[in-house]
This record gives structure tokens, C-alpha cells and sequence, in this order.
């Protein structure tokens, strides 16, 4: 079975700051893991994703997120936070025995502080 | 850039009450899917679409709810007789490849809100 646990609900940081943003995921396959995320009365948009090619995932607006399998983590992250990222955030995990299911972690909601 | 689009984005319905909840899926896309979370819970898999039938369901998709593509644009989430605990967002999203592949990325519409009073 696939699952993902996001670690922390809420992250506040300092604009400028670095963004870290936890994702820990089970499976009994090789995963293929997403991250995605929700701006205000907005559907979700892919961040980035991996299919296991790299394992240093770049995404859009500056994140990028490492597969670690001998962590079975995929943590997001940023260099630098800008006000714009203030966002919710979800993980999610699927693969090749999952049929048709996104597992979707329980969001983490990113607050960047002036 | 194209787009998955949900109507209505609010619904407010009672108790018992059926509900269609619409959305337009990206054009070129054959996998449809749906989606809600419940207020402060995970985003859950209902449904998902291909070539005019379920490919699978999940547990919560039980016999109340049924899914359509009526025309070639519009895919409803239909809900017979809702319930308080029916209260949630509802996602919908379309793929252009099969789900359960690397590359059969989501893109999720921007969700209605339905509440069950």
C-alpha cells in the first residue's frame, strides 16, 4: 500500500528565508511521488515530480525536491521564500500497483513572514 | 495554458438532497478522476474515468454517487442523497496518459465547496 505522511500542518518562515517542507512516503513499489500546491480558491498545480530518473526533482517557481530512498523521504524545498509561496502544500505518492490512486499527504500550509 | 474547470464553485444543499457537481476536463484528455477532502483532512480518491466507464473506485464511492461524461466536454460527480458527512471539497482532474505512470500527471480544477445542511 502507498501512503505519505507531511510532517508539520503549518510552516511559517521569514521572506528569504529557506523553505523546507517534509514528505515521508511508504510504498511497496517504486514510487512515483508529486508535490503540488493550492493557492487561495485555486485547484491543485503541480510543483514538481519523480518518476525515478533524478533524484534531484526541479520544479517550477524555484523548488526542487530530492528522492531519498534510503530515507524514504521527499522533502520540498527553496533557497529563498517570497511572499508569492504562502500557499497550501501536498505530497502525494502513486505507482505502477496503484492502479488509478493518488495517495495524497494531509497538506502543509506554508506562511512566509515579511 | 488549458485548464480544468469546476462548476458550481459553492453548493449549499439539505440534508437528502441530490447534487451534480460539473467539470470540464482539459480537451485531449482521456482519464478523468475525483477527488474531495474534507475540511482540515486529506485529499481522497473517489473515482476514476476511462472510455465511458469506472476503472476503479474507492471505498468512499459507494452507491450514492455516480459519475457521467454526459457529452464530450463535461464529466458530474452525481450525489443521490447527500448526507452531513458529504460535506467536503470536491476535485476534479483529467490525465492525458493512464494514471499509475510517471508521466500521467493530474490537473486538478479549482474544486466546489458543497455543504450539506
Amino acid at each position: 500500500a502507498q501512503s505519505v505522511t507531511q510532517l508539520g500542518s503549518h510552516v511559517s518562515v521569514s521572506e528569504g528565508a529557506l523553505v523546507l517542507l517534509r514528505c515521508n512516503y511508504s510504498s511497496s513499489v517504486p514510487p512515483y511521488l508529486f508535490w503540488y500546491v493550492q493557492y487561495p480558491n485555486q485547484g491543485l498545480q503541480l510543483l514538481l515530480k519523480y518518476t525515478s530518473a533524478a533524484t534531484l526533482v526541479k520544479g517550477i517557481n524555484g523548488f526542487e525536491a530530492e528522492f531519498k530512498k534510503s530515507e524514504t523521504s521527499f522533502h520540498l524545498t527553496k533557497p529563498s521564500a517570497h511572499m508569492s509561496d504562502a500557499a497550501e502544500y501536498f505530497c502525494a505518492v502513486t505507482g505502477s500497483n496503484t492502479g488509478n490512486q493518488f495517495y495524497f499527504g494531509t497538506g502543509t500550509s506554508l506562511t512566509v513572514i515579511p | 495554458e488549458p485548464e480544468v474547470t469546476q462548476t458550481p464553485s459553492h453548493q449549499v444543499t439539505q440534508m437528502g438532497q441530490e447534487v451534480i457537481l460539473r467539470c470540464v476536463p482539459i480537451s485531449n484528455h482521456l482519464y478523468f478522476y475525483w477527488y474531495r477532502q474534507i475540511l482540515g483532512q486529506k485529499v481522497e480518491f473517489l473515482v476514476s474515468f476511462y472510455n465511458n466507464e469506472i476503472s476503479e473506485k474507492s471505498e468512499i464511492f459507494d452507491d450514492q454517487f455516480s459519475v457521467e461524461r454526459p457529452d464530450g466536454s463535461n464529466f458530474t460527480l452525481k450525489i443521490r442523497s447527500t448526507k452531513l458527512e458529504d460535506s467536503a471539497m470536491y476535485f476534479c482532474a483529467s490525465s492525458e496518459l493512464p494514471p499509475g505512470t510517471g508521466g500521467g500527471e493530474q490537473y486538478f480544477g479549482p474544486g466546489t465547496r458543497l455543504t450539506v445542511t
